[in-house]
């Protein structure tokens, strides 16, 4: 394991839900990440959070919200989600950014039905 | 812009022969690099990282991965492949200090 948890695993919701994913560490770090993985497509970085502030969003839509509340925790609240937004949602972690490696978690697979 | 190309989809290599993975990028600055594999229905783990000094890095699980500058590359090497290598690696670039863009991923099976 990499120290990075997400929750769920697996979600399926409609398009009219509202959900959240979770992700923790308790590794120390201070920079968190959102990435989106899609069949056949790099990972498309998403939001960036060092320390606790956001430095990056990446023209992701509205219907992403990211929250940071603290160092170790990391949210993404989804809503009116579409079909295409279904793919692997991963997290990680890293020191501080500057060039350290970055720890991921196994990510959630969502579907949007 | 700051991009990484992973020109293959897909690697074979017989067990036991070297393998290489190709990657090239497209930085302003000096580049810091890394490698990251990803197996079935897991996150990504870290490999190996250039950010300065000697021109060959090496990582886990036997991996390295020499930087050429002058032509903008960042291959992935093992001098043996084993089976359970197969699985899906991703080359990334870092800029602006906290962001990781990945390459498009390249499959490496490895057949007995």
């Amino acid at each position: 394991e990499t120290g990075v948890t997400q929750t769920p695993r697996h979600l399926v919701m409609g398009m009219t839900n509202k959900k959240s994913l979770k992700c923790e560490q308790h590794l120390g770090h201070n920079a968190m990440y959102w990435y989106k993985q899609s069949a056949k497509k790099p990972l498309e970085l998403m939001f960036v959070y060092n320390f606790k502030e956001q430095t990056e969003n990446n023209s992701v839509p509205s219907r992403f919200s990211p929250e940071c509340p603290n160092s170790s925790h990391l949210f993404l609240h989804l809503h009116t989600l579409q079909p295409e937004d279904s793919a692997l949602y991963l997290c990680a972690s890293s020191q501080d950014g500057w060039g350290t490696e970055a720890f991921f978690g196994q990510g959630t697979r969502l579907t949007v039905v | 812009a700051q991009s990484v190309a992973q020109p293959e989809d897909q690697v074979n290599v017989a067990e036991g022969n070297p393998l290489t993975v190709k990657c090239t990028y497209s930085v302003s600055g000096n580049p810091y690099l890394f490698w990251y594999v990803q197996y079935p229905n897991r996150g990504l783990q870290f490999l190996l990282k250039y950010i300065t000094g000697d021109n060959l890095v090496k990582g886990s699980y036997g991996f390295e991965a020499e930087f050429n500058k002058s032509q903008t590359s960042f291959h992935l090497k093992k001098p043996s492949a084993l089976v359970s290598d197969s699985a899906l690696y991703f080359c990334a670039v870092l800029y602006n200090t906290d962001k990781l863009i990945f390459g498009t991923g390249t499959r490496l099976q490895v057949f007995p």
